[in-house]
C-alpha cells in the first residue's frame, strides 16, 4: 500500500549544526505539507509544496519537493534550541485526497 | 479566535468505561478529523468529517464512534474503553483553500 517514509528517524545535533530530514513517498504526491510538534505539544503546520522543484524558505528552514513529486526535504541551518521537535512529512492518501498519509517523524534534539 | 479547542485535556478510566472526546472548532472549516498518536506510530487516522453531517471511518476505527453535531462540532466516543486504546487523541480541521491542518492541543487518555 501507498507508504510515506521519513529519515533519520532520531538526529541529535549541536546548536549551530545543520540539520536535514527526508520525506520519501512509494507514490507520487500533488502535494507534500510539513509540520512541527514541539515536545508535549500539538502538530503545527509549517508549509506545503505543490509544485514539481519547488523550493521554499522560512527563515533558516529550507523546504524541496523533489522532481518526481515524490521525495521531500526539510533542511534547518545552523540549529537552535527552539527548533526542537518532531518534523512531520504528509501527502494526500491515493484514491482519497481528504485523508493524509503521514510520515513517522524525525525527533531533532539540540545541544546548546 | 481559539481554533480548535479539545476537551477534556486528561482522562483515566477503566476498562469497559466509556467516555466521550468534544472538539470544536470557530474557523469556519468543513472538514474535521480525530487522530491518536502512539509512541512510534505517527499519527493515524481514526474518522473525518467531511462536512456537517457526513462522517468517514479513517485507519483505526473499530472500538470509537463519531458524531459531527453541527458544523463546529465533532465528538469521538469510546463506548467500551480498553487498554490499547490508551492514546494521546487529536482533533483538527482543514482549511478548505490552502489544505493545512489546525491541531487541538490534544487529549491524554489511560485506560486501566
Amino acid at each position: 500500500g501507498q507508504q510515506v517514509m521519513q529519515i533519520p528517524q532520531y538526529q541529535h545535533v549541536q546548536e549551530g549544526e545543520d540539520f536535514t530530514t527526508y520525506c520519501n513517498s512509494s507514490t507520487t504526491l500533488s502535494n507534500i505539507q510539513w509540520y512541527k510538534q514541539r515536545p508535549g505539544g500539538h502538530p503545527v503546520f509549517l508549509i506545503q509544496l505543490v509544485k514539481s522543484g519547488e523550493v521554499k524558505k522560512q527563515k533558516r528552514l529550507t523546504f524541496q519537493f523533489g522532481e518526481a513529486k515524490k521525495n521531500s526535504s526539510l533542511h534547518i541551518t545552523a540549529t537552535q534550541t527552539t527548533d526542537v521537535g518532531t518534523y512531520f512529512c504528509a501527502g494526500p492518501r491515493a484514491g482519497n485526497n481528504r485523508k493524509l498519509i503521514w510520515g513517522l517523524g524525525t525527533s531533532l534534539a539540540v545541544n546548546p | 479566535n481559539a481554533g480548535v479547542t479539545q476537551t477534556p485535556k486528561f482522562q483515566v478510566l477503566k476498562t469497559g468505561q466509556s467516555m466521550t472526546l468534544q472538539c470544536a472548532q470557530d474557523m469556519n472549516h468543513n472538514s474535521m478529523y480525530w487522530y491518536r498518536q502512539d509512541p512510534g506510530m505517527g499519527l493515524r487516522l481514526i474518522y473525518y468529517s467531511a462536512s456537517e453531517g457526513t462522517t468517514d471511518k479513517g485507519e483505526v476505527p473499530n472500538g470509537y464512534n463519531v458524531s459531527r453535531l453541527n458544523k463546529r462540532e465533532f465528538s469521538l466516543r469510546l463506548e467500551s474503553a480498553a487498554p490499547s486504546q490508551t492514546s494521546v487523541y487529536f482533533c483538527a480541521s482543514k482549511q478548505g483553500n490552502t489544505g493545512e491542518l489546525f491541531f487541538g492541543e490534544g487529549s491524554r487518555l489511560t485506560v486501566l
